[in-house]
């Protein structure tokens, strides 16, 4: 059983809802992930958060606004999104020293009409 | 050049087949190596580290070349369960004052009976 948990599994939202992704885990981490994953491209690293502080927010949009209120939990807040950001959203946890090592969530996938 | 490439497939091979997939590196100062395995619609989960002198786990086998900057991961005795998607991951440099760690494209393996 994984250690981190998403919520929702998946997910169909109009470009003017606003709706938000939950991720938690379990495993005593310190860094928190968000990625996301289209078909036929690399995994993409959105945000990292370090002891609930934002250190890399590698250039996403600001229709994705995150939020980490502590260690153990993750969220990902989407509003006025387009149809190219339906893809898999995966959140992954590490410890701090060893962000090679990370553990991720089952995802959730995202239709974006 | 990408950082890190992979052939993303598919390979498709007979059951107890041996199969090898590389993937390159454009960074020299890369640090640490890593296989992931990603099962159809589930999230990446940690295979096996990639050691300099090479290292083994049952049918597994990775490598390292550093000279011509690659890793390696060898499969003996092919599964139908080993079908997967197998990522490259890449640690080295720095992001925010962390380690900054780089996921490849994924090669497609599908083991058929």
């Amino acid at each position: 059983e994984t250690g981190v948990t998403q919520t929702p599994r998946h997910l169909v939202m109009g470009m003017t809802n606003k709706k938000s992704l939950k991720c938690e885990q379990h495993l005593g981490h310190n860094a928190m992930y968000w990625y996301k994953q289209s078909a036929k491209k690399p995994l993409e690293l959105m945000f990292v958060y370090n002891f609930k502080e934002q250190t890399e927010n590698n250039s996403v949009p600001s229709r994705f606004s995150p939020e980490c209120p502590n260690s153990s939990h993750l969220f990902l807040h989407l509003h006025t999104l387009q149809p190219e950001d339906s893809a898999l959203y995966l959140c992954a946890s590490s410890p701090l020293t060893n962000r090679q090592q990370q553990f991720f969530g089952p995802g959730t996938r995202l239709t974006v009409l | 050049r990408k950082e890190v490439e992979q052939d993303p497939g598919p390979f498709n091979v007979p059951e107890g087949a041996t199969v090898a997939f590389n993937c390159t590196y454009s960074n020299s100062a890369s640090q640490s190596f890593f296989w992931y395995r990603q099962d159809c619609r589930k999230e990446p989960k940690l295979l096996m580290s990639v050691y300099s002198s090479g290292n083994e786990d049952g049918r597994f086998t990775a490598q390292l070349n550093r000279a011509s900057q690659y890793i390696s991961l060898l499969i003996r005795d092919s599964k139908l369960s080993d079908s997967a998607t197998y990522l490259c991951v890449v640690s080295g440099g720095s992001s925010g004052g962390y380690q900054k760690v780089t996921f490849g494209i994924g090669t497609k393996l599908q083991v058929i009976p």
